[in-house]
């Protein structure tokens, strides 16, 4: 199993430009969610989906959308790139049930200049 | 919505001493406590959690303490090595992929 994959890695974007990071997981689980982690603040997260066909926002959302088509993907939309949104960004995945763990992704570092 | 604070922000100890890592919640609903633990530059990685109905867990060198009257838990790690350097996050839910996560403590163990 490869697990939680993200991409890309890195990403430098100008302000107003749009981009899509990539999230997949190969674990048939049924939630996933995007998170934001900036110094001194910890993780905060974005949208949520609890399965193909239903997402919902965290704590964060705005100036991002996010779909859910299929149960191993959850891209995460950047509609129009601002420096507020630099940040390393995490998507993780979890079983539905009550085995709470969640997977994390390596991390897409994103740079908006 | 929930709040989750967390204390120290930095912790430094010994190598061989314990470490104590505090954190309160605001949202009594809030039934699932886990601790992430993210060295440099990777992805954070679950290491105790706890649920509400439950007082204390232990995993060998790791103990977590839950006080669901006072809204706070916390992380104790006995007998530090230099591996157990990284930054601890706490985070509290009342589902599972809804978490809240504490701000962070960088811990550093000096040998």
């Amino acid at each position: 199993n490869a697990g939680v994959t993200q991409t890309p890695k890195f990403q430098v974007l100008k302000t107003g430009q749009s981009m899509t990071l990539q999230c997949a997981q190969d674990m048939n689980h049924e939630y996933m969610s995007w998170y934001r982690q900036d110094p001194g603040m910890g993780l905060r997260l974005i949208h949520y989906s609890v399965g193909a066909g239903i997402t919902d926002q965290g704590e964060v959302p705005n100036g991002y959308n996010v779909s859910r088509s299929t149960t191993e993907d959850f891209p995460l939309r950047l509609l129009s790139a601002a420096p507020s949104q630099t940040s390393v960004y995490f998507c993780a995945s979890s079983p539905a049930g009550t085995d709470y763990e969640q997977y994390f992704g390596p991390g897409t570092r994103l740079t908006v200049t | 919505g929930e709040n989750v604070e967390q204390h120290p922000s930095t912790l430094s100890v010994q190598e061989g001493d314990s470490a104590v890592i505090k954190c309160t919640y605001s949202d009594s609903a809030s039934n699932y406590f886990p601790w992430y633990k993210q060295e440099l530059g990777k992805r954070p990685q679950l290491i105790i959690d706890i649920r509400s109905n439950v007082g204390e867990k232990k995993d060998q060198r790791i103990a977590v303490t839950l006080n669901k009257t006072a809204k706070h838990f916390s992380l104790h790690i006995t007998e530090t090595q230099p591996e157990d350097s990284a930054v601890y996050f706490c985070a509290a839910a009342e589902y599972g992929n809804k978490l809240v996560f504490g701000a962070g403590t960088i811990l550093r163990v000096k040998s």
